[in-house]
């Protein structure tokens, strides 16, 4: 059983469009990351969430973490097909030395 | 800038001929970890550690063992590989309470 359901596993849209992807849990986490894969590749981290309630912004990606810190979600504004790519989310307990990943969410940008 | 090596990328070999996959970082960091990365399954820890002689167990540690002798070297050693642990590995780095983790690129073993 994972810590971290991440939903959808599979996302495939059109340039332009908007999703949301996201990583739910019973537990509370101390930190939560998301990070992207490309195929053949190690994961990049794309941001860290510590309070509960946060919202960060990169460019066209919005991080919220809930207010309980046991969830997480992933919003792409005018998807492209550069972020294409596997999206994980991972949760730090608090003593930040173990780290529990979501099953991930494979998306794909159509042109 | 923040780096994690890993050799070989790429492993094939038997059942029960032991292995040594190898992670070396730039940055000297305090923390490293191994994952394995399965479908329908994401990352899952293998072994961590926080220092120089200092590791412990993730969720999946059976059938691994690690050692840390010198902060930038961290391999994982396999015994006795079976073909469940057939997988993509990867070893990662972070700083003590700074919770963003650098990963190498990745070993794909396939133990036949």
């Amino acid at each position: 059983t994972q810590l971290l359901e991440q939903s959808p596993q599979f996302l495939s849209i059109q340039e332009g469009e908007n999703l949301t992807v996201y990583c739910n849990s019973s537990s509370v986490f101390s930190s939560l990351q998301w990070y992207r894969q490309e195929p053949g590749e190690g994961p990049v981290l794309l941001v860290t969430v510590v309070t509960g309630g946060e919202v960060k912004k990169l460019k066209r990606l919005t991080f919220q973490f809930g207010d309980a810190r046991k969830d997480s979600s992933l919003h792409i504004t005018a998807a492209q097909p550069g972020d294409t790519g596997l999206y994980l989310c991972a949760g730090a307990q608090y003593n930040f030395n173990k780290f529990y990943f979501g099953s991930g969410t494979k998306l794909n940008v159509k042109p | 800038e923040a780096q994690v090596t890993q050799n070989p990328r790429y492993l094939i070999t038997v059942t029960g001929k032991k292995l040594t996959v190898t992670c070396s970082q730039n940055m000297n960091h305090e923390y490293m970890s191994w994952y394995r990365q399965d479908p329908g399954l994401g990352l899952r820890q293998i072994y961590y550690s926080m220092n120089v002689e200092v590791t412990d167990k993730g969720d999946v540690p059976e059938g691994y063992k690690v050692s840390r002798k010198e902060k930038r070297n961290f391999p994982l050693i396999l015994e006795s590989p079976s073909p469940n642990q057939t997988s993509l590995y990867f070893c990662a780095k972070w700083e003590d309470r700074v919770y963003e983790q650098y990963f190498g690129p990745g070993t794909r073993l396939t133990v036949t």
